[in-house]
Formats: structure tokens, sequence, C-alpha cells
């Protein structure tokens, strides 16, 4: 298995423009999260979804962010328009919930500049 | 304070020393886990243990639980420089549901050759 598969690894971009990060789970793994981290604020969870249905999204900093995931193979992190306390890594992780066992699996994350 | 905070922030030893880092957390937990982020990278799962265990070995790793007290520390032996990196404690707390982990700030581990 491939693992879990981020894309763009680097993106550099403006304020004000529109960014989207995209995530590929592991095959078979049915909770997939978006992580940010920072040296100020360390690891925060972003969202998470099971299944496909975002279960918890309190931890999206402001309604400029967003993400979908259509479908068990694919999620989007969307943010419009972009700030420069956007730039960050961005982490996706997935995981398969079995009794007593929840590993997650990280990507290679996308580190975002927002200039 | 945060949910599995890790102690100490940063740790510098030689190597063939042992390295221990602790890590406490607030709320009742199914499982904890321990994480690995070498620089530029995702984190790596290392161990888990289950909260009806008390230790937990794999090669050069140790992991202890004390529900009790909510901590937990783990042991790297013999350490290399190839061990340098952040290491993060995450806890499964029984108040969340599914694959939800909660991780702590985390311990730079500094090996020196």
């Amino acid at each position: 298995d491939a693992g879990v598969i981020q894309s763009p690894r680097h993106e550099v971009t403006e304020m004000g423009q529109e960014v989207t990060l995209r995530c590929k789970p592991i095959s078979g793994h049915d909770y997939l999260f978006w992580y940010r981290q920072t040296m100020m604020r360390g690891l925060e969870l972003l969202i998470y979804f099971n299944n496909n249905v975002p279960i918890d999204d309190s931890g999206m900093p402001e309604d400029r962010f967003s993400a979908k995931m259509p479908n068990a193979s694919f999620s989007t992190l969307k943010i419009q328009p972009s700030e420069p306390r956007d730039s960050a890594v961005y982490f996706c992780a997935s995981s398969l919930w079995t009794s007593g066992y929840n590993e997650q699996f990280f990507g290679p994350g996308t580190r975002l500049t927002v200039l | 304070s945060q949910q599995g905070e890790e102690d100490p922030q940063a740790l510098s030893i030689q190597e063939g020393e042992n390295a221990t880092m602790n890590c406490s957390y607030k709320t009742s937990i199914n499982n904890l886990q321990w994480y690995r982020q070498n620089s530029g990278r995702g984190l790596v799962h290392l161990i888990l243990i289950r909260s009806n265990e008390r230790e937990k070995h794999s090669g050069r790793l140790r992991v202890t639980l004390d529900t009790s007290k909510k901590s937990s520390s783990l042991l790297i032996t013999a350490s290399r420089a190839a061990d340098t990196a952040s290491y993060f404690c995450a806890t499964d707390r029984k108040e969340t549901s599914g694959s939800r982990l909660t991780f702590g700030e985390g311990t730079q581990l500094t090996v020196n050759p």
C-alpha cells in the first residue's frame, strides 16, 4: 500500500487566493482527519470524517476553511480566501477503527506558505 | 492545560544513553499511543497501550501506563542519532467515539553522536 497520499507537497500562494489541498486515504480506512501544525499552536485537529460524513468540524478556524469527502478515496481541504496566518503544514491522516486499535496513518503533509 | 502533555519539552542526550519521555492526561481513556515525527515528515505510529495494560515493549521501546496517575512514559533504550525526532503521545478518550485521538504538544529529542 502506498500509504496516505497528499498533494501538493508544497504550495506558495498570495494572500486572497484560493488554496485546495488534496488527500487520498489508505484503501479500506473509514476515518479521515485533517490537521494543521504550526510552531505556535502545535498539532490541531481541523475536521474529521467517518465513512465520508463529516463528524466534527469544530476545529475549522473560520468559514474560509471548508472540507469535503465526496468518496472513500478522496478528500479536499479548501481555504478561500487565504491569509498569511494560514501558513502551516497541513496533514491528512486515515484510520480503520477496530475495537481497541485505532492508530492513525499520516500523510507527508502539505507545507502551505501564504505571502 | 491540554489533554496529553509531554514532559520534558526538549531532551538532549548522547548516543547510547536511554531517553525517557512522560505524558500526562486528564480524562479516562481507552488507549494511549505514541507517535514519532521526523523533521519535515508526517507522524508515524510507534506503539499503543490499552487502558487495562501497564507495560508494553516493542524493540528498544518500552511504554508504561498508570491510569491512577493518568500518566504514561516512553523509554527508548540505547538511543541512536536516528532517534532524533519529536515524540507525541495521543489519547483515545472514552468521551469521544471512533478513531479520534487527542495529541499532546510533543517532546523534541536530540541524540548527539
